[in-house]
């Protein structure tokens, strides 16, 4: 089976602009999971999709968005970027939604960098 | 919130010795996992501990799970170059019912050979 993967790898925008990254999971997957890495604050959970809903989200601000698809595909969205928001973005996909519980599959990551 | 909190930040070790990392949280945890992640790589799934006081095993990994379900380590005996990464656990946020992880910083494992 193909493993989890995000598109694109690499992203440089600058301030203002906003962004979308593309996680596909693997096939049978319909749990997707957004966390964001950075050095100074880890690893950080942004969102959980499962069939097509939000199930959980984050602590972060409102210009973080996320859907998923039909398809199990999931997207997410920062809208006016800031310099902070430099990080390695993470998707991750399991079987079953709950990722407390569930073995979580991560793809390659995003690597976003904001000018 | 919930938090998770991992030590120590940073190990270096000669290659053949023992490493080992420790997970404390304040409250009762259901599990724990385990991540590691390789330099330039992503978070990739070791194990789940479920019971108080659990044991696991994979070669020369050695996963525990405190009695009171509160604290979790990883020993890894002999260590190899190949086991060099960032080994992280992760909680589950008892607020968002099982579907948000939370992180510990992680501790980076370095191997001199």
């Amino acid at each position: 089976k193909a493993g989890v993967t995000q598109t694109p790898r690499y992203l440089i925008k600058t301030r203002g602009q906003q962004v979308t990254l593309s996680c596909s999971p693997i096939s049978g997957h319909r749990s997707v999971s957004w966390y964001q890495q950075t050095p100074g604050q880890g690893l950080q959970f942004l969102f959980e999709y499962f069939s097509e809903t939000q199930r959980n989200k984050g602590n972060f601000p409102g210009r973080f968005s996320g859907r998923q698809f039909s398809n199990s595909r999931s997207e997410m969205n920062v809208s006016t970027l800031e310099l902070g928001d430099s990080a390695l973005y993470l998707c991750a996909s399991s079987p079953l939604p709950g990722s407390t519980y569930n073995e979580q599959f991560f793809g390659p990551g995003t690597r976003l960098t904001v000018l | 919130g919930q938090q998770v909190m991992q030590i120590p930040q940073y190990q270096h070790v000669q290659e053949g010795e023992d490493f080992t990392t420790y997970c404390n949280s304040s409250t009762t945890l259901s599990n724990i996992q385990w991540y590691k992640q390789r330099p330039g790589g992503h978070p990739v799934f070791l194990i789940q501990l479920v019971k108080s006081g659990e044991v696991k095993k994979q070669k020369r990994l050695t996963f525990q799970f405190g009695e009171a379900k509160k604290n979790s380590s990883l020993h890894i005996t002999a260590t190899q170059t190949t086991d060099v990464g960032t080994y992280f656990c992760a909680i589950g946020d008892r607020y968002n019912q099982g579907g948000k992880l939370i992180f510990g910083q992680g501790t980076e494992l370095s191997v001199k050979p």
